[in-house]
């Protein structure tokens, strides 16, 4: 079963903050990353696949860069708000294994006034 | 309305019984995949189908069964040979391929007594 990890486990940020989580998975047999948001009582949902080296995507405040060669992603998150308080999952995709991702533990995020 | 339905959203069960959880979409995706979640952990993959009349084990799929009759529906049994059933189930679904974002359903929380 493939390693991914995430961190930190969760973060406690005051409204207007900038924080930023990370994702570590192989950096062998790379396809794609995801990254969803999961609120409470809501859905997980995605913000953004990431399929190249060096990729980086933006969202409103929210940005993600990727680093296949090393194993890694970082999710920023620019001025933090209340309602960006949520779960923020990362998941691998390797290649050969067609649509299935592995996901991470997740990054549990809390904005407070 | 596109979307998956996930229902019940609460099921009780006493040991030993079979019990099957439905998910049911209309967003014409050819991939669904079912999840399990528990405390602490990332979201585990059970079994997932990329086409009709074919499914996948993912990494737990142990006492579970599942089937893909039509493409709307991916009912996943929950057999009295799973060992820890009482868990979140959630189900998803996608295109076909690594780069697609998937899409979740609200969520089943299966306790079985």
């Amino acid at each position: 079963i493939l390693n991914v990890e995430q961190s930190p486990q969760s973060l406690h940020v005051q409204e207007g903050d900038s924080t930023n989580f990370t994702c570590s998975f192989p950096s062998s047999n790379f396809y794609a990353l995801h990254w969803y948001r999961w609120e409470t009582a809501k859905s997980p949902e995605a913000l953004f696949v990431m399929t190249l080296n060096g990729d980086e995507k933006k969202k409103g405040r929210i940005s993600a860069t990727l680093n296949t060669k090393e194993g890694y992603s970082y999710l920023y998150i620019k001025g933090s708000q209340p309602e960006d308080s949520a779960t923020y999952l990362c998941a691998f995709i390797g290649t050969g294994t067609a649509s299935k991702l592995t996901f991470g533990t997740g990054t549990r995020l809390q904005v407070t006034l | 309305d596109g979307g998956i339905t996930q229902s019940p959203k609460y099921l009780f069960r006493k040991e030993g019984q079979n019990v099957t959880l439905s998910c049911e979409q209309n967003l014409n995706h050819d991939a669904m995949y079912w999840y399990r979640q528990d405390p602490g952990q990332g979201l585990r993959l059970i079994y997932y189908s990329q086409i009709v009349n074919d499914f996948q084990k993912g990494d737990i799929a142990e006492g579970y069964s599942v089937s893909r009759e039509k493409k709307e529906s991916f009912p996943l049994t929950v057999t009295s040979a799973q060992k820890n059933p009482t868990a979140f189930y959630l189900c998803a679904t996608s295109g076909t391929g690594g780069i697609y974002e998937q899409y979740f359903g609200p969520g089943t929380r299966l306790t079985v007594t």
